[in-house]
């Protein structure tokens, strides 16, 4: 069985500001990662996805995420944050052809 | 480029009523979905479907939910019998071997509200 963890349910950054929105894995073989990204009363739109190619992973709206096996992370990082990420983001784990397991979720929030 | 539609947006319902959400997943997609976010919280597996049949659900998929696929296009879930619990926005999602079936495409949701 696969689950995920993300730590801190608000993250609060300046504009401008390094964004990092931590997420955390389980899973007993090797696992598919995904972040999406939720705005309000919207559905999920996929901003990136780890399927066990490079580990460096780069989506849309300059984010990026990071496989760490050795952490059992993936973290989601953008090195500037705007004011239009303000947003819910979730982390899900899969494998191949199965259901989506979802943390979560992170609500961020960027100040002026 | 393909997406996967839901339709209503957003339905309505009292409480004991049964209720259909449908979705038409991307064209040759194989495997489909139904997820559910109840208002505030995390989105929630209900149930996969591949070759015509169940092929997982989850604890909350009891015996009042059923899913259908009536045609080539259309994938449909069924409440029988709903309860208030059941408000949520419910999202269908499908995957295909464009994707190496490795990544669901969701659709925009369909919001239900039972009073």
């Amino acid at each position: 069985a696969q689950s995920v963890t993300q730590l801190g349910s608000h993250v609060s950054v300046s504009e401008g500001a390094l964004v990092l929105l931590r997420c955390n894995y389980s899973s007993s073989v090797p696992p598919y990662l995904f972040w999406y990204v939720q705005y309000p009363n919207q559905g999920l739109q996929l901003l990136l996805k780890y399927t066990s190619a490079a580990t460096l992973v780069k989506g849309i709206n300059g984010f990026e995420a990071e496989f760490k096996k050795s952490e059992t992370s993936f973290h989601l990082t953008k090195p500037s944050a705007h004011m239009s990420d303000a947003a819910e983001y979730f982390c899900a784990v899969s494998v191949v052809g199965e259901k989506l397991t979802f943390g979560t979720g992170t609500r961020l929030t960027i100040i002026p | 480029e393909p997406e996967v539609t839901q339709t209503p947006s957003h339905q309505v319902t009292q409480m004991g009523q049964e209720v259909i959400l449908r979705c038409v997943p991307i064209s040759n997609h194989l495997y489909f979905y139904w997820y559910r976010q109840i208002l505030g919280q995390k989105v929630e597996f209900l149930v996969s479907f591949y070759n015509n049949e169940i092929s997982e659900k989850s604890e909350i998929f009891d015996d009042q939910f059923s899913v259908e696929r009536p045609d080539g296009s259309n994938f449909t879930l069924k409440i029988r019998s709903t309860k208030l619990e059941d408000s949520a926005m419910y999202f269908c999602a499908s995957s295909g071997v464009t994707s190496g079936y490795n990544e669901q495409f969701f659709g925009p949701g369909t919001r239900l509200t039972v009073l």
